[in-house]
């Protein structure tokens, strides 16, 4: 079992539809990435959080570290949401680079 | 725009040979992290470089190494490069170890 996993796979919406893409994870973590990766491979950092609720744009972020869950959600969706989003997340110990990733969200948002 | 500039973006190199791959962070960033992503796959923890000093490693064997240097740029050097090296290689850059990650576009390594 992966230490991080993600929910769905994949995912196809609508414009304007409200999106929720879900991240689990099992082990003892300092912080929790929300990343959006584009067709030709570059990352964005979209969020950092260790508790609580972040928002920005359309995009909000939460996380619930008793059930070492997040959840990423897209509000009013659009074509240019279409992307894969990981997960990752910075051990409690050690290295914090040392990210452990999920395998990714594929969104695809048509018209 | 991140600020993180990978360079080359695409490289082919044949097996057996060694690579060199560039990465210029955010002035002020002292950290920068590599990764290797195989297709299909999330990316794996190369290492962390800290002020020019790796100080975190992930499981890849000793031909995997680095730089970083003074002026925020640093490099990943891969010796005696087998197919199974070909991915998407990304840097990350911080301010400090414990702060938000900013990535390059990658540079995506074919070996042949």
């Amino acid at each position: 079992k992966n230490e991080v996993e993600q929910s769905p796979q994949n995912l196809t919406a609508q414009e304007g539809e409200f999106i929720t893409i879900n991240c689990s994870y099992s082990v003892g973590i300092s912080a929790l990435h929300w990343l959006q990766q584009h067709p030709g491979g570059g990352i964005v950092s979209l969020f950092m959080l260790s508790s609580g609720k972040k928002k920005h744009g359309r995009l909000i972020a939460t996380i619930n570290i008793q059930e070492k869950h997040s959840s990423l959600h897209i509000t009013a969706s659009h074509p240019r949401d279409s992307a894969v989003y990981i997960c990752a997340v910075a051990p409690n110990t050690g290295t914090a680079s040392k990210l452990t990733f999920g395998t990714g969200t594929r969104l695809q948002v048509t018209l | 725009e991140t600020g993180v500039t990978q360079s080359p973006t695409h490289l082919i190199k044949t097996r057996g040979q060694q690579v060199t791959l560039r990465c210029s962070s955010q002035s002020g960033h002292n950290t920068v992290s590599w990764y290797q992503q195989a297709l299909g796959q999330g990316p794996q923890f190369i290492f962390q470089y800290y002020r020019e000093e790796e100080n975190g490693r992930g499981n890849f064997p000793p031909r995997f190494s680095g730089l970083q240097f003074p002026n925020y740029s640093s490099e990943l050097n891969v010796n005696a490069l087998e197919l199974d090296d070909s991915a998407l290689y990304l840097c990350a850059s911080r301010r400090d170890p414990n702060t938000e990650a900013f990535f390059g576009q990658g540079t995506r390594l074919t070996v042949v």
